[in-house]
């Protein structure tokens, strides 16, 4: 069955504009976690929904939101961004929250802001 | 805050056992202990997890310390396309979310 898909894979901004990323999970996967990626800080948790309904979120400003649709696809959006938003954005689908095994990422979609 | 500590880099021979240490000395009792590699320009791979007791599965070995501060990932027989980045990572069970440690890049020498 195919894999977790993200969309678009490269995507090049300016500061201030705002971005928005598509994950569409693996079918039957119900949760969707979204993580960002940097040199610096490594991989970081962003936030989880489930039932379109966020469940949990790591320690990111506001600018950083999400939102997940009825077909369990889901997007993040960044707004006002700065440059040290420049990251690979990955995201992640598992069964549902109760399933503490795998999770299934996307090759992720790289940001760069200018 | 939990967290991984891991070796910046490793080097093993193709064919060879390949053991990489991990230690996470602020798990808590319902934390597991998850690995994933990455592959160039790929997002991560999983490739084990464990709780408390070993586990082994067809990609590799987990051995988890008595007192699970710690804990090793074995690659049994080292081949080129093992060659990733691996990250220690902890599920931690109170906030149900994850948290990676900076990663270990191990190269396969032929």
């Amino acid at each position: 069955k195919a894999g977790v898909t993200q969309t678009p894979r490269y995507l090049i901004k300016t500061r201030g504009q705002q971005v928005t990323l598509s994950c569409s999970p693996i079918s039957g996967h119900r949760s969707v976690s979204w993580y960002q990626q940097t040199p610096g800080q490594g991989l970081q948790f962003l936030f989880e929904y489930f039932s379109e309904t966020q469940r949990n979120k790591g320690n990111f400003p506001g600018r950083f939101s999400g939102r997940q649709f009825s077909n369990s696809r889901s997007e993040m959006n960044v707004s006002t961004l700065e440059l040290g938003d420049s990251a690979l954005y990955l995201c992640a689908s598992r069964t549902d929250p109760a399933n503490t095994g795998e999770l299934f990422f996307g090759e992720g979609s790289r940001l760069t802001v200018l | 805050d939990a967290k991984t500590t891991q070796p910046n880099s490793m080097e093993s021979n193709e064919e060879e056992p390949v053991h990489l240490p991990c230690n996470h000395s602020t798990i808590s009792g319902t934390d597991y202990i998850h690995w994933y590699r990455q592959l160039p320009s790929q997002g991560p791979e999983y490739v084990i997890h464990g709780l408390t007791s070993n586990v082994n599965n067809r990609m590799a070995s987990l051995a988890i310390a008595e007192d699970r501060k710690s804990s090793t990932l074995i690659l049994h027989r080292a081949t080129l396309r093992d060659a990733a980045v691996y990250y220690c990572t902890l599920w931690v069970n109170r906030d149900d979310k994850i948290i990676f440690g900076k990663g270990t890049r191990l190269h396969i020498l032929p």
